[in-house]
């Protein structure tokens, strides 16, 4: 079952912050983060480990609630280069493990406008 | 250079005639993957591979089989492709680390359109 995403749009002005959520039914091992530009593959962002550990980028911050099982990603003083669809994709906690299989959500498409 | 390189990159076919997306990584992943990409449905993964001789099924596997018999290569087989598998096919690769996976590394996206 796909996590969801919210917005699922967003247009910011240059400058301006936005934050990306992510949710799931599922108990959540880890969260990734990702940002795919029109026509090119998608790329990584972040993850976020069970346990608060987190791996990625200088520039953005994300956060994880194991409790809830959602995930925000912070996108601060927004430049012209953020605008893409940024999809979180989760990883089920399985016996105390990831489950190795990673379920992306519908995506959410930033503008960044000058 | 690290990188997941996928085969064709574009392909328009025919209902029927069977065909196969190669993908191959230079990283020494034991993980690999292959999602399908539709407007507004994000990613869907199709089939995984956690190592050689290892796949599973993943969300929408209708249609394709996969196979694993090299650590580099995870080949998408249509054996009957339909016009509903019409879609944007990414292969990605990943690490297994400490029991979950480390980041994925995406190929550039296989555009196939099923006549």
């Amino acid at each position: 079952q796909q996590p969801v995403q919210s917005p699922q749009a967003v247009i910011l002005r240059e400058g301006e912050d936005a934050v990306i959520n992510c949710s799931s039914s599922k108990a959540l091992y880890s969260v990734h983060w990702y940002r795919q530009k029109h026509g090119e593959a998608p790329v990584f962002l972040m993850i976020l480990l069970k346990g608060g550990e987190q791996k990625g980028h200088e520039k953005i911050s994300a956060s994880f609630n194991e409790k809830k099982q959602q995930s925000s990603l912070y996108l601060t003083a927004s430049q012209l280069s953020y605008s893409g669809t940024y999809f979180c994709g989760t990883e089920k906690a399985y016996s105390g493990a990831g489950s190795y299989q990673l379920t992306f959500g519908k995506g959410t498409k930033l503008s960044v406008i000058p | 250079e690290a990188q997941v390189t996928q085969n064709p990159r574009y392909l328009i076919t025919v209902t029927g005639k069977k065909l196969t997306v190669t993908c191959s990584q230079n990283m020494n992943h034991e993980y690999m993957s292959w999602y399908r990409q539709d407007p507004g449905l994000g990613l869907r993964q199709i089939y995984y591979s956690m190592n050689v001789e290892v796949t599973d099924k993943g969300d929408v596997p209708e249609g394709y089989k996969v196979s694993r018999k090299e650590k580099r290569n995870f080949p998408l087989i249509l054996e009957s492709p339909s016009p509903n598998q019409t879609s944007l096919y990414f292969c990605a690769s990943s690490l297994r680390k400490q029991g979950r996976l480390e980041e994925l590394f995406f190929g550039e996206g296989s555009r196939l359109t099923v006549l």
